[in-house]
């Protein structure tokens, strides 16, 4: 069936450095996509709705100039984390509606972004 | 303050002893109302979703239901299999495809 598929599943970097998850639709057109973070033992907080060919739009609190995002075409977008410092690890996990339902989100796997 | 709570936050049970798990909704509108799982290290699995207050919804061991101010997820004799996290989810308002999102219950099952 329709899958979102995110890489990379986990990563690892130096502080300081830029970090880009892909998330990509996999048999499927996404014009839409979303992109949540996930803190150890919290809730999926929305970061940003990311629209195909047009600028991202970021939930209240997000930097836009820290996640940026693109969504160049109807089955990639991606995150990319800016100068990241250790206070971004966190799982962000990006999603994509109407697969199963026109409301309903299907969910990547995620991925672990750890900040030395 | 639009919000949605989950409790509790974690239930353990044995294999074979059922149980419920209550997601109270605090928003304007509803439009929508999902439950998720999500196995550890994984992105949510999509189970239900319920739109309006009376709906019931059923999937093996799992029946969600929906009243004007809450929904329940019944986990009827459950296996270890059935171990994982339980996400409930809210689209209100003019929000299209925006869920937010509760704490979440962690369900642990004994055999």
């Amino acid at each position: 069936g329709a899958v979102v598929s995110q890489h990379p599943s986990w990563v690892i970097c130096k502080s300081g450095t830029s970090v880009k998850i892909e998330c990509r639709s996999l048999d499927f057109q996404a014009t839409t996509m979303f992109w949540y973070r996930q803190f150890p033992k919290q809730s999926l907080m929305l970061m940003a709705t990311s629209n195909e060919g047009s600028k991202a739009t970021y939930e209240q609190g997000v930097e836009k100039d820290k996640f940026l995002i693109n969504h160049a075409s109807l089955t990639l977008s991606t995150l990319t984390v800016t100068s990241a410092h250790p206070e971004d690890s966190s799982f962000y996990i990006c999603s994509a509606p109407g697969v199963i339902g026109a409301n309903v989100l299907t969910f990547g796997a995620g991925s672990r972004l750890t900040v030395l | 303050e639009d919000q949605v709570t989950q409790s509790p936050e974690a239930l353990r049970l044995q294999e074979g002893e059922s149980s419920s798990l209550n997601c109270s909704y605090t928003v304007s509108g509803l439009r929508g109302l999902f439950w998720y799982r999500q196995d550890p290290g994984k992105g949510p699995e999509f189970l239900f979703t319920l739109y309006s207050a009376g709906e019931e919804k059923e999937k093996e061991r799992l029946k969600a239901t929906l009243t004007k101010k809450e929904s329940f997820l019944h986990i009827t004799a459950p296996k270890p299999e059935d171990s994982a996290t339980y996400l409930c989810a809210a689209i209100y308002g003019g929000a299209t495809n925006k869920l937010i999102f509760g704490t979440g219950t962690l369900l642990a099952v004994q055999p």
